[in-house]
């Protein structure tokens, strides 16, 4: 099983909507949790993180982390065309290590 | 000017040869990352170093070298190239004991 999943996509939500984006860990010890989004031919650039269990909301981001169950989500209210992009998960496992990241999921939000 | 930068930022190489992709920020982070990209693969950690003297392999460190010549400075070195080593290579750094890593522009190799 590899350390960070997310399903691929694409996922396809009209304007306006709610997307879902959805990511599971296995190393239960992990301690910090990221939402990465990343345009087609650019660098990833950071969106939020979260430590604690429960909900974290930025604007329109929020994200959702259930460490019992080992998943974390981010969830975009009111979804734009420019939110169309790749979103990367990625996880800390624990203090003094580097981040590993999914395969992130393509977001297509239409107009 | 760009914090976190990445030279060359595209190249084509030949199997065999030898290729260095060098990172330089500006940021005055401690620690710098090498990772590269795949379709379908995500991204994937290479090396890491959380100080001039510290360096540590990734998931993917096979085929890979790496050099930390500065706090500011990170080289990737391919050994000798090889075609699936073909991706897109990022570097990124981040400050101890904070969290985001910063990103450069990536580096987009060929190897033929």
């Amino acid at each position: 099983q590899k350390e960070v999943e997310q399903n691929s996509g694409p996922l396809s939500v009209p304007e306006g909507a709610i997307a879902s984006l959805n990511c599971t860990y296995s190393d239960r010890g992990s301690q910090s949790f990221f939402w990465y989004r990343q345009y087609s031919g650019k660098s990833p650039e950071l969106i939020m993180f979260i430590y604690s269990n429960g909900d974290k909301e930025d604007g329109r981001f929020t994200a959702q982390l259930n460490k019992a169950s080992q998943y974390v989500s981010l969830l975009i209210r009111d979804s734009q065309p420019s939110d169309s992009a790749t979103y990367l998960c990625a996880v800390k496992r624990q203090a003094g290590t580097a981040l590993i990241f999914g395969k992130g999921t393509t977001l297509s939000v239409s107009s | 000017d760009a914090d976190v930068t990445q030279t060359p930022r595209n190249r084509i190489t030949k199997t065999g040869k030898r290729i260095m992709l060098e990172c330089s920020q500006t940021k005055g982070h401690d620690r710098m990352y090498w990772y590269r990209q795949d379709p379908g693969l995500g991204l994937r950690l290479i090396y890491y170093s959380f100080d001039v003297k510290d360096i540590n392999k990734g998931e993917i460190s096979d085929g890979y070298s790496v050099s930390r010549q500065a706090q500011a400075k990170f080289s990737l070195s391919l050994e000798s190239a090889i075609p699936n080593q073909t991706a897109l290579y990022f570097c990124a750094t981040s400050e101890g004991g904070t969290n985001e890593q910063f990103f450069g522009p990536g580096t987009r190799l060929t190897v033929l």
